[in-house]
């Protein structure tokens, strides 16, 4: 069956530019993460979504970034005004449930130039 | 805090067996996971421990979880050069969101 999907699997930007990732999880899981892949900070947690809902952003590294999951299915991660710090892998991971094995996208590559 | 850490890099010959070690500090946690990474590709759960066990063995993986020490294992026996990729330890607690605190990675290179 399908697994995670992420959209799209590279993206090169400017800096100042705003990005929109996009997730696919696996058709029926109702719990989504977001998570960040840099050389400088390794995988870090950014928000968790229980269906629509967001009940944990507490990841989120600044007000640039938002995200938002519709339908129970897809999620968007957006990042406003990009730095150059903000280059990493943007891996995304959904679960049943909460508390369920996590199966991983392969990520989306964000470079800011 | 949550804080998992990880040796970088370790290097095995073919058929030896490799043991891939990490720390974490937060005692509150309940589940203790192994995950590899290989080039380009997302992460892939191997297995899981939960903190009141002290072992667990799949096939070729080995699971030591020492609880006092907060230090956990993966053994591997007779690694391949399949099997070269970046190793993450991750914990979660049984409560809130259940996200993974990951360590920083443990590059495996197998040599043949």
């Amino acid at each position: 069956g399908a697994g995670v999907s992420q959209s799209p699997s590279n993206k090169v930007t400017e800096k100042g530019k705003d990005v929109e990732l996009r997730c696919d999880p696996i058709s029926g899981h109702t719990a989504l993460y977001w998570y960040r892949q840099s050389l400088g900070q390794g995988l870090e947690f950014l928000i968790y979504f229980q269906g629509n809902s967001a009940p944990d952003k507490s990841g989120l590294p600044s007000d640039r970034f938002s995200a938002e999951r519709t339908g129970g299915s897809v999620s968007t991660l957006t990042i406003q005004r990009t730095q150059q710090e903000d280059s990493a892998v943007y891996l995304c991971a959904s679960s049943v449930r909460r508390g369920d094995e996590q199966f991983f996208g392969p990520g989306t590559r964000l470079t800011v130039l | 805090g949550e804080d998992v850490e990880q040796s970088l890099f370790l290097s095995v010959r073919e058929g030896d067996s490799s043991v891939i070690n990490c720390t974490y500090t937060d005692s509150s946690s309940t589940y203790l996971y192994w995950y590899k990474q290989e080039p380009g590709a997302g992460l892939q759960l191997l297995t899981y421990i939960f903190s009141n066990m002290d072992m667990k063995q799949d096939q070729r993986l080995t699971v030591l979880l020492n609880k006092k020490d907060k230090h956990l294992s993966l053994r591997i026996a007779d690694t391949q050069t399949g099997d070269s990729a970046i190793y993450f330890c991750a914990e979660s607690m049984d409560t809130g969101r259940r996200a993974l605190t990951f360590g920083s990675g443990t590059r495996l290179q197998v040599q043949p």
